[in-house]
């Protein structure tokens, strides 16, 4: 079974700078999909970015980016020039291609301070 | 606007009721999932359905019922056999289960607390 970890239950930084969040997942698929969603106080689940496992560059959303380093079964999301909207609970989530459901990490919980 | 309703946004049971959680989607989706969310431990899948008519357990599926009439419902009903049933419920829809394009769309969730 696959499993998705995410060590940092929170995290705190100053407006403007740059914050990143680790996911590391286990796996012994060689195709499949991860995903950062995005939970702000509102609740509502919110895709940030994805990447597919077979591509070796690292997806790119505006401030928002990811570092996959599939050996290391590694995939942390990047936030540039962070923004109080970027305030939320992360969620990192793998899907075995083919599959039909979305594993998720514990989340962690960003703040960004004015 | 197209999207994802789930009603109510607060839900208040005692302990041994059978209680229905209500999801609707106008978004023309195939797949719908019903998840739960406990502090510190994430999402997790109780139930999804693929197709009108058919249905498939999850990883946490009991004390849980599902029913996939019609294409636009998926309501959840929490029977009084889950064992701790107080927890946040998120709704969600997706062109098709297995396809990655397909992102999932989520609804603003309900918050179920039995007393």
């Amino acid at each position: 079974a696959q499993t998705v970890t995410q060590s940092q239950p929170e995290m705190s930084v100053q407006e403007a700078e740059t914050v990143t969040l680790s996911c590391t997942y286990d796996t012994s698929e060689n195709n499949y999909y991860l995903f950062w969603y995005k939970q702000p106080p509102s609740r509502q689940m919110i895709l940030v970015i994805r990447q597919e496992a077979y591509k070796q560059q690292n997806a790119t959303e505006n401030r928002f980016s990811v570092n996959f380093q599939k050996a290391a079964k590694s995939f942390s999301l990047k936030i540039s020039d962070s923004q109080l909207g970027d305030t939320a609970m992360y969620f990192c989530a793998f899907m075995k291609r083919g599959a039909q459901k979305l594993v998720f990490g514990q989340g962690t919980r960003l703040t960004i301070n004015p | 606007d197209g999207g994802i309703t789930q009603s109510p946004k607060y839900l208040f049971r005692k302990e041994g009721q059978n209680v229905t959680l209500s999801c609707e989607q106008n978004l023309n989706h195939d797949a719908m999932y019903w998840y739960r969310q406990d502090p510190g431990q994430g999402l997790r899948l109780i139930y999804y359905s693929q197709i009108v008519n058919d249905f498939q357990k999850g990883d946490i599926a009991e004390g849980y019922s599902v029913s996939r009439e019609k294409k636009e419902s998926f309501p959840l009903t929490v029977t009084s056999a889950q064992k701790n049933p107080t927890a946040f419920y998120l709704c969600a829809s997706s062109i098709s289960s297995s396809n990655y394009n397909s992102p999932l769309h989520f609804g603003n969730g309900t918050r179920l607390t039995v007393t």
